[in-house]
């Protein structure tokens, strides 16, 4: 099946300092990535819907200059959080939709990175 | 509004049969997922749903009605392994993906 990487899997990082998470279909080209945020015992939130060469969508809530995607390739997405805070500690997932898409273009899910702020 | 229910929680005992309960009020309906996710990880696939009926997968099996705006996740022959939470989602007119809270099932010897 449909293989989504995500990297790094685990970062810690200060206060105020900028993170990046990548997220990368390994065996299939996505025109489209979706961002998620899943807090400890909520459901995953949409962050943002990002298109291939196209600047992403966000969710009602979500900072654009806070939360910067950029999705440069068919095979690679980027979430850099700019100064971090505590409060963006979270789970981040990412998942990518298949570009030949299929019956139901089924969305491909990352493993996810656990971003912790301190 | 997008609006998406299912049970916080539910406990069954391995070997049984366990039904967890999904209803909807989406803007627009373009499918409905299951998927499974353990503690930590990613979620994982299960069903898909677009027309009214029932799809079996193994000892899954996912039922849609969209008139009520309704669908569940049956699952038989519980394992220990099937403790985990599971998710219903909702594909809207804008392609996205809605997700429930999730219904953390535990399954018990």
């Amino acid at each position: 099946g449909a293989v989504v990487s995500q990297h790094p899997s685990r970062v810690i990082c200060k206060s105020g300092t900028s993170v990046k998470i990548e997220c990368r279909s390994l065996d299939f080209q996505a025109t489209t990535m979706f961002w998620y945020r899943q807090f400890p015992k909520k459901s995953l939130m949409l962050m943002a819907t990002s298109n291939e060469g196209s600047k992403a969508t966000y969710e009602q809530g979500v900072e654009k200059d806070k939360f910067l995607i950029n999705h440069a390739s068919l095979t690679l997405s980027t979430l850099t959080v700019t100064s971090a805070h505590p409060e963006d500690s979270s789970f981040y997932i990412c998942s990518a939709r298949d570009k030949s898409g299929g019956a139901h273009y089924e969305q491909y899910f990352g493993p996810g990175t656990r971003l912790t702020v301190t | 509004g997008q609006n998406i229910d299912q049970p916080t929680e539910m406990t069954a005992t391995e070997g049984a049969i366990v039904q967890i309960n999904c209803t909807y009020q989406t803007s627009g309906f373009n499918g409905l997922f299951w998927y499974q996710q353990h503690a930590g990880e990613a979620p994982t696939f299960l069903s898909y749903n677009v027309l009214d009926g029932l799809e079996e997968k193994g000892r899954f099996s996912s039922f849609l009605s969209r008139s009520k705006g309704y669908s569940y996740l049956l699952l038989k022959e519980l394992q220990m392994k099937d403790s985990a939470s599971y998710l219903c989602a909702v594909r809207g007119s804008q392609g996205n993906l809605i997700f429930g809270k999730g219904t953390k099932l535990s399954v018990k010897p």
